[in-house]
């Protein structure tokens, strides 16, 4: 089955601690993009990648970190940086760069401060 | 700057009714709206979708309508089942090229 692929499901992060999330798609997508959930709002764009080797900062980028580099992949870093990382994590993507497209979702990953 | 938002968070709703979600954004240069259907625990699964240059748009057992005259987006589920509750979000592009912008979501409960 296609689709996007989020693990782990469940991450736990101590003070001072850099953890990584990881986003596999084997959906051929070009673009790639990674939102934070916080309950009662709405999604918040941290990165995004369009091609391999080539990523954009969303508008909450401060304190992660990302990479491209295989079109399949691409994982989050919640670096100690950032203070507040409680938080549910989508990775999405889409069949071209082109931002007008629908997006689809994985899964998720919950984040907890420990 | 953008800004999407649904009127209401919660919606409860009779098994068997019409269900409609509203949303309200404020940008007039909107182009492409969007509704994803989010269960608990799982990641938001598209609905339906609409550009600028429609009123409506239907589905299976459901239909978004678009009305621009007063910036308003609505999203209309046909008998509502169990299966339907869930949290609901709109989200619009402000124009070509644009990242999407996503409201709050409407949190919709189907009572039996």
């Amino acid at each position: 089955d296609g689709g996007i692929t989020q693990s782990p499901k469940y991450l736990f992060r101590k003070e001072g601690q850099n953890v990584t999330l990881s986003c596999e798609q084997n959906l051929n997508h070009d673009a790639m993009y990674w939102y934070r959930q916080d309950p009662g709002q709405g999604l918040r764009l941290i990165y995004y990648s369009q091609i391999v080797n080539d990523f954009q900062k969303g508008d909450i980028a401060e304190g992660y970190s990302v990479s491209r580099e295989k079109k399949e992949s691409f994982p989050l870093t919640v670096t100690s940086a950032q203070k507040n990382p409680t938080a549910f994590y989508l990775c999405a993507s889409t069949a071209s760069g082109g931002m007008d497209e629908k997006l689809f979702f994985g899964s998720g990953t919950q984040l907890s401060v420990l | 700057g953008e800004s999407v938002g649904l009127h209401l968070p919660t919606l409860s709703v009779q098994e068997g009714d019409n269900s409609i979600i509203n949303c309200a954004y404020s940008n007039s240069a909107s182009d492409y709206f969007i509704w994803y259907k989010q269960e608990s625990g799982k990641g938001p699964q598209f609905i339906i979708d609409i550009r600028s240059n429609m009123d409506k748009r239907q589905g299976q057992r459901v239909t978004v309508l678009l009305n621009k005259t007063v910036k308003h987006l609505s999203l209309q589920i046909a008998a509502t089942q169990p299966g339907d509750s869930a949290v609901y979000f709109c989200a619009e592009r402000g124009a070509k090229g644009y990242k999407l912008s996503f409201g709050a979501g409407t949190t919709v409960t189907v009572r039996a």
